[in-house]
């Protein structure tokens, strides 16, 4: 069964420092993968994805993130993080494999990040 | 660009009522979404469709109803509201080949 894990509910960083958030996945099919992230009271917007290629991808406002087959995870970081970093963050999981449903996707139970200034 | 719109922001609706969430999308994808989220739960899809007239349930399809008549509308319809259905719903769209998700700001429903 298709399921996404996101081992940490909420995360408690200070400002400037560090930041991984972490997710694990199990699914049968060549996956494809996404982070999220909504700010109170929106939608969820895309933060940065991997399809296939090179297993660092980069996404929008410095964050990045790294697939590893070997370990089925795809590990969120941040070098520096900023206070208005602080939102739910969100894995998910879809198939790659032709005759999918695009988009169909199975997300995780989000992370909340706050920020200490 | 407007995006993903939908209507109504917020909803209370008495047990047994019936009501439509509207979802619009302006950017001409064929593939559409209802998601559902509860607090701690993410997000869990209700239905989808693929195109004008195709649509298919989700992992929680009970007690929701869709149609896809135009590729822009995709409504959800709650027919006998029951406090289970106490979320936000969320519709989202998306393009072929794997493009992502684009997500409108969502409908928060408290059914009392």
């Amino acid at each position: 069964a298709q399921s996404v894990t996101q081992p940490d509910i909420h995360i408690t960083v200070s400002e400037g420092a560090s930041l991984e958030l972490r997710c694990n996945y199990s699914y049968g099919a060549t996956p494809y993968l996404f982070w999220y992230v909504q700010s109170p009271g929106q939608g969820l917007q895309l933060l940065l994805k991997y399809f296939s290629g090179d297993t660092l991808v980069q996404g929008i406002k410095g964050f990045e993130a790294e697939f590893k087959r070997s370990q089925s995870s795809f590990n969120l970081r941040k070098p520096s993080v900023h206070w208005s970093d602080a939102a739910e963050y969100f894995c998910a999981v879809g198939s790659a494999d032709r005759g999918s449903t695009l988009g169909r996707l199975y997300f995780g139970r989000g992370t909340q990040l706050t920020v200490w200034p | 660009n407007a995006g993903v719109t939908q209507t109504p922001k917020f909803r209370i609706l008495k047990i047994g009522q019936s009501m439509t969430l509207q979802c619009t999308q302006d950017m001409n994808h064929n593939y559409m979404y209802w998601y559902r989220q509860d607090p701690g739960m993410g997000l869990k899809l209700i239905y989808y469709s693929v195109g004008a007239g195709i649509t298919d349930k989700g992992e929680v399809p009970n007690g929701y109803n869709v149609s896809r008549s135009t590729t822009e509308d995709f409504p959800l319809r709650l027919e006998l509201a029951a406090p289970s259905q106490t979320s936000v719903y969320f519709c989202a769209s998306s393009g072929a080949g794997g493009s992502p998700l684009h997500f409108g700001n969502g409908t928060r429903l408290t059914v009392t």
